[in-house]
């Protein structure tokens, strides 16, 4: 099976720190994802990225920044974190030789105070 | 803007009773639709996926596409309570996918 970790749980920060979110992929997939969930608005795409390197903008990218050194690993960067900010984090990776589907980490919950 | 819409719910079934979910998209290029469930504080796993019009059937799940009326639906036949959860439609071409905001199911024994 796909595993796909996100590092951290449960974070808490203040606003204006920078906050990193890591999420690490074992099925060699070349696509990888950062949503937001949000009670009511459903998963909304930040960034994906189809490569080692690749980034591109998904729907609310603003105030976010991705990077992706090695194919198996993809960080959320959120520079100065706002309490708008405060949301559930989920990585998902793409088996794009297949069936296209994605598979979640576990999610990352964060609250900006 | 390309859209996704599910019933916010909830979806009130009696367990062993059929329970139907529905989904309407936008994008009449969509190639791709998932079904993902979702349980309170968990992460979308998925159910099943369907590309062809018509039914796909996998155990007591059902999907049924309709390109035509770019509807997507669910049945869950014989629901259990522990079918209870957050019923997620996602809808895409290659590489993206939108998701609906979800259906909330609640089987009730």
């Amino acid at each position: 099976d796909v595993k796909v970790t996100q590092s951290s749980r449960y974070l808490v920060k203040r606003t204006g720190e920078k906050v990193f979110l890591e999420c690490v992929q074992d099925m060699d997939h070349e696509n990888m994802f950062w949503y937001r969930q949000d009670p009511g608005l459903g998963l909304r795409l930040i960034y994906f990225s189809y490569d080692v390197k690749m980034k591109e903008k998904g729907d609310i990218p603003e105030g976010y920044s991705v990077s992706r050194e090695k194919k198996e690993r993809f960080s959320l960067i959120l520079e100065s974190a706002s309490t708008n900010q405060t949301s559930m984090y989920l990585c998902a990776s793409q088996d794009v030789s297949g069936a296209n589907v994605l598979t979640f980490g576990a999610g990352s919950r964060l609250t900006v105070l | 803007q390309k859209e996704v819409e599910q019933n916010s719910g909830p979806l009130s079934v009696p367990e062993g009773a059929i329970a139907s979910l529905n989904c309407t998209y936008s994008d009449r290029g969509s190639q791709s639709f998932f079904w993902y469930r979702q349980y309170s504080g968990k992460s979308p796993e998925l159910i099943m996926f369907i590309y062809s019009n018509g039914d796909k059937e996998d155990g007591r799940f059902t999907a049924q596409l309709n390109k035509a009326s770019q509807y997507v639906s669910l049945l869950i036949r014989d629901s259990q309570p522990s079918d209870s959860a957050t019923y997620l439609c996602a809808v895409g071409g290659y590489n993206k996918l939108i998701f609906g905001a979800g259906t909330r199911l609640a089987v009730h024994p």
